[in-house]
């Protein structure tokens, strides 16, 4: 999975608590995004970063924040879990000048009750 | 807008047969279109990709068909094996100020031994 980890992998928690989702990479990339991939969606991007410190929104953003204050590391906050954020969470990593050429971690797999 | 259509959604395909998976894409400021392949339980894995300045890549048994013209672009997987059973996304990206794959919403291949 190209150097990328994602901790935890599952996760169950309860409607109203935050959850903090980590991205960790070993390949010093520039890029960083997160994704959420639900049946029928496709994956979706929430949030994505160009440099620590340096985050922007993607489609589905609304409910999440993002921090980045290391290269290595992205971590994503659910602020207050709702059961509609139920999904698969990817993280991904860019080596290309523009951050094209993505490649994705393990995935982590959270259900909200 | 910034939409990728795939289809078709599912595909059973005999041993040795060819694959064949079709996208649309609406925007024409798109710059670079890849193909993923997701095994159940794993990431997805950056499996072949064109820029639109060529109509045809090839690596292997994977090819992918770019029509700039139709704004459509296909992968041909020739000589299918029951290992090429997976979930299948194409995608397209934006590369300016978005800086974001799109996804389509994926086929499930099957192929039959």
């Amino acid at each position: 999975d190209a150097g990328i980890t994602q901790s935890p992998r599952h996760k169950v928690t309860e409607t109203g608590t935050p959850v903090t989702l980590r991205c960790h990479q070993t390949e010093n990339h520039r890029y960083m995004y997160w994704y959420r991939q639900d049946p029928g969606h496709g994956l979706r991007l929430i949030h994505y970063s160009y440099g620590v410190k340096d985050t922007d929104k993607g489609e589905v953003s609304d409910g999440y924040s993002v921090s980045r204050s290391k290269t290595e590391d992205f971590l994503l906050t659910l602020e207050s879990a709702t059961s509609s954020q139920t999904s698969v969470y990817f993280c991904a990593i860019s080596e290309g000048r523009l951050g094209e050429t993505q490649y994705f971690g393990p995935g982590t797999r959270l259900l909200v009750l | 807008q910034q939409q990728v259509k795939q289809s078709p959604q599912s595909l059973i395909v005999q041993k040795g047969g060819i694959s064949i998976i079709n996208c649309a894409y609406e925007n024409t400021a798109f710059d670079y279109f890849p193909w993923y392949q997701q095994f159940p339980g794993k990431g997805p894995a950056l499996l072949i990709a064109i820029r639109p300045d060529v109509s045809e890549k090839k690596e292997g048994r994977f090819t992918i068909s770019f029509n700039k013209s139709a704004k459509q672009f296909s992968l041909h997987i020739m000589d299918s094996q029951p290992g090429d059973s997976a979930t299948y996304f194409c995608a397209a990206f934006l590369s300016g100020s978005a800086r974001q794959l799109t996804f389509g919403s994926g086929t499930q291949l099957t192929v039959l031994p």
